[in-house]
């Protein structure tokens, strides 16, 4: 079992929905979740980070954290087609010595279709 | 000038060549990481650097090595490159203080032929 895991999609919807991307992990420690997104040939850009169960919202991005499901998910209302990318769920350890490294999922893409 | 700086940004090598790939960071980070993708596999840990003495194996440092001069500064080599390790290279800092998230440079794509 990989330890942060995502649908690769491709994820589709219409200009103006929500996008909903989902993400699991496996490590019962991780305590840190991050989102990112990649352009197509680009490095990877960070929009949001998550430490505590509940919502985190931060303009057209919403994440959500539940410790409890190992379940972290970014939803993206009024999805635009610059939204159109390539989104990166990573898990943070909580100790050891590999403190501070992140675990990347395999990345869902998505296309917002006008 | 961009805070995490990768150079070359795109390379076509032969077989058996040994190339270096660099980082350099404006962010006063300690930490220090290269990772490669692939498509359909994500980013994955080659090496990471904890600080100028500290240097730990990923989980795919086979065929990789790594040198950190200075807190700024962390290379990655291809002893003798092999065409599987034709992939988009990334360098990235995290610090403590901003939760550890990582900053991204702008990549190195790397061929081998």
């Amino acid at each position: 079992q990989k330890e942060v895991e995502q649908n690769s999609g491709p994820l589709s919807v219409p200009e103006g929905a929500i996008a909903s991307l989902n993400c699991t992990y496996s490590d019962r420690v991780s305590q840190s979740f991050f989102w990112y997104r990649q352009y197509s040939g680009k490095s990877p850009e960070l929009i949001m980070s998550i430490y505590s169960n509940g919502d985190k919202e931060d303009g057209r991005f919403t994440a959500q954290l539940n410790k409890a499901s190992q379940y972290v998910s970014l939803l993206i209302r009024d999805s635009q087609p610059s939204d159109s990318a390539t989104y990166l769920c990573a898990a943070l350890r909580a100790g050891g010595t590999s403190y501070g490294k992140l675990t990347f999922g395999q990345g869902t893409i998505l296309t917002v279709h006008p | 000038d961009a805070d995490v700086t990768q150079t070359p940004r795109n390379r076509i090598t032969k077989t058996g060549k040994r190339i270096m790939l660099e980082c350099s960071q404006t962010k006063g980070h300690d930490r220090m990481y290269w990772y490669r993708q692939d498509p359909g596999l994500g980013l994955r840990l080659i090496y990471y650097s904890f600080d100028v003495k500290d240097i730990n194996k990923g989980e795919i440092s086979d065929g990789y090595s790594v040198s950190r001069q200075a807190q700024a500064k962390f290379s990655l080599s291809l002893e003798s490159a092999i065409p599987n390790q034709t992939a988009l290279y990334f360098c990235a800092t995290s610090d403590p203080g901003t939760g550890y998230g990582y900053t991204f440079g702008s990549g190195t794509r790397l061929t081998v032929v």
